[in-house]
């Protein structure tokens, strides 16, 4: 089957301007999660969702990050007024219900590379 | 900061050797994931270990948890050059959410 797809897999975009980067998980899973990351370092926990449960925003930078998850499947993340520092590749990942251990594995995918100049 | 630590930052090794890394932690676990990182195939799950096991393997990899000193290691034995990666592990809070928190990583590259 399909696995993770996020577009665009590139986005330049001025300082200032709002984006939107859309992911599509894997059909069926029940968690998303939205992680940012900068040139060679780890990854940085966003956001997130768990079925119809208010989704986890304690890694989200600044109130100029959203997301949404519509339908409990595609999910969109916003960020208003791009800064320099937003520059990254931001992962989207999704991961089946608990109770096997394979269903906690993180699905990913390839990623959205965002500039800001 | 993030909850798991990887050391050593960098490892190179020769092809045929085995490669070990280290992830510390901070909180109580229920599990703790490894994953690897190439330019290829992005980020891959390799194997999670439960708060419950002590080892664990697949493959050539073998993963060993303790939840008294909250480390853990990866070992990769008879390595290849298909190893070079990036290689993390991710831990969840211990209270039961799926929200995982990855380390930063251990950059490893096998020597051909």
């Amino acid at each position: 089957g399909a696995g993770v797809s996020q577009s665009p897999s590139n986005k330049v975009t001025e300082k200032g301007k709002d984006v939107e980067l859309r992911c599509d998980p894997i059909s069926g899973h029940t968690a998303l999660y939205w992680y940012r990351q900068s040139l060679g370092q780890g990854l940085e926990f966003l956001i997130y969702f768990q079925g119809n449960s208010a989704p986890d925003k304690s890694g989200l930078p600044s109130d100029r990050f959203s997301a949404e998850r519509t339908g409990g499947s595609v999910s969109t993340l916003t960020i208003q007024r791009t800064q320099q520092e937003d520059s990254a590749v931001y992962l989207c990942a999704s991961s089946g219900t608990g109770g096997l251990a394979t269903s906690y594995e993180q699905y990913f995918g390839p990623g959205t590379r965002l500039t800001v100049t | 900061s993030q909850q798991g630590e990887e050391d050593p930052q960098a490892l190179s090794i020769q092809e045929g050797e085995n490669a070990t890394m280290n992830c510390s932690y901070k909180t109580s676990i229920n599990n703790l994931q490894w994953y690897r990182q190439n330019s290829g195939r992005g980020l891959v799950h390799l194997i999670l270990i439960r708060s419950n096991e002590r080892e664990k393997h697949s493959g050539r990899l073998r993963v060993t948890l303790d939840t008294s000193k909250k480390s853990s290691s990866l070992l990769i034995t008879a390595s290849r050059a298909a190893d070079t990666a990036s290689y993390f592990c991710a831990t969840d809070g211990g209270s039961g959410t799926y929200k995982y928190i990855f380390g930063t990583g251990t950059r490893l590259k096998v020597l051909a």
